[in-house]
Parts: structure tokens; C-alpha cells; sequence
């Protein structure tokens, strides 16, 4: 059965540091999504992405963050300048029409140290 | 902005009950789903609903879009249902790639 896959599964990195996340999201999916989920709180919308570009996005993405999808299988979240409080487990998700089922990844762990 | 209540927060019944998660919505939305989120903390779809009722084996989700409210029901549960619940909606504002907006989750645990 298809899947999103997510790389790395945890990553620690030092505070200031540059961290990138990475997605390959389903094969036929067309809308692509960064969601956070803090310890202990709900999930949070991020950004999403369709058709090259940033279709929307939330008050949580600020210039710190960045989106990229630099070939055809593969969608990536870059944080510039880690903060401890970017310590959160990052889902990508996947679907084939925007009003559809979403696919998600297993998550990446990232903890700022 | 479209906030997102479930009931109970926590719930832990005895293997064999049925069981009732609770979810209410404030503004019109084009979808909701119900996704499931085990302690390793890898999420899971489990139904999407626009109307109506769906079921797959023993999990039934029923939405009731006048009321924006929605039940997920775990009939026979069993210690392996042990997992956080999630309700999840899709507000259509036409573009068609916003975020989905999460509840808080029902952390579920079936004792045996």
C-alpha cells in the first residue's frame, strides 16, 4: 500500500543550527502539507503546498521556515535557525484533491538542544 | 477561525464496551475525518465524512453537518483500540489546500 515517507524518523540538532526535514509523499498526490505537533498539544497546520507553490499557510510560518519540493518525489521543510521551542514531532501529509483523505507520514522527532 | 471540541479528553473503559467519541465544530466545514494516533506517535486515517454514516469493521463514524457535530463509535473494543483520537475537519474556503484543523484527541485506554 502506498505511504508518505518521512527522513529522518528523530533528530536532535544544537539551537542556531539549520535542520532539514524531509517528505516523499504519495506518487499521484497533489496537495502536500507541513503540520507540528508540540508534546502534549494538538497538531497544528504549518503550510501547504500545491502546484509548485505555497497554497497557504499558518501564523506559525514565519520566515524561519521554508518549503520546497526540489524534484518530483520529494517535499522538504527547512528551519533556519533552530529555537528550543521548535522541539515538536513534524508530520507531512499527503492527498490526491484538497477536499480528500489525508495521508501522513510517520513523523520526524526534532529536539533543539 | 474554526475551533475544534472532542469529549471526553481521556476515556478508559473495560475490554468488550462500546465506546462513544465525541466531536463538535463552530463554522461550516467540506469534510471531517477522524484519524487515530498510537503512542509512537505516527498518525493514521481512519474515516473521512462529508454526510451521513460510514463504518469499516468494528469503527462506525456518524456526522451530523446541521448540528456540526460528529460521534466515532468503537463497538467491542479490545486493548488494541488503545490509542489517541483525533477529529479533524476541512474548511472549504474554496481554494481547496487549507490545513486541516485539529481537535485535542481523546486518549483512549481499554483495560483487559
Amino acid at each position: 500500500e502506498p505511504e508518505v515517507t518521512q527522513t529522518p524518523s528523530h533528530q536532535v540538532t544544537q539551537m542556531g543550527q539549520e535542520v532539514i526535514l524531509r517528505c516523499v509523499p504519495i506518487s499521484n498526490h497533489l496537495y502536500f502539507y507541513w503540520y507540528r505537533q508540540i508534546l502534549g498539544q494538538k497538531v497544528e497546520f504549518l503550510v501547504s503546498f500545491y502546484n509548485n507553490e505555497i497554497s497557504e499557510k499558518s501564523e506559525i510560518f514565519d520566515d524561519q521556515f521554508s518549503v520546497e519540493r526540489p524534484d518530483g518525489s520529494n517535499f522538504t521543510l527547512k528551519i533556519r535557525s533552530t529555537k528550543l521551542e521548535d522541539s515538536a514531532m513534524y508530520f507531512c501529509a499527503s492527498k490526491v484533491e484538497g477536499v480528500g483523505e489525508a495521508f501522513f507520514g510517520q513523523g520526524t522527532r526534532l529536539t533543539v538542544v | 477561525k474554526n475551533e475544534v471540541e472532542q469529549s471526553p479528553q481521556n476515556l478508559t473503559a473495560q475490554e468488550g464496551e462500546f465506546i462513544t467519541i465525541n466531536c463538535s465544530y463552530s463554522v461550516g466545514i467540506s469534510a471531517l475525518h477522524w484519524l487515530q494516533q498510537h503512542p509512537g506517535g505516527g498518525i493514521v486515517s481512519l474515516f473521512m465524512l462529508s454526510s451521513g454514516k460510514k463504518k469499516h469493521g468494528r469503527l462506525i463514524a456518524t456526522i451530523n453537518i446541521q448540528e456540526k457535530h460528529s460521534s466515532l463509535h468503537i463497538t467491542a473494543s479490545h486493548p488494541r483500540d488503545s490509542a489517541v483520537y483525533i477529529c479533524a475537519v476541512d474548511v472549504n474556503s474554496g481554494g481547496g489546500a487549507d490545513g486541516l484543523t485539529f481537535g485535542k484527541g481523546t486518549h483512549l485506554i481499554i483495560q483487559p
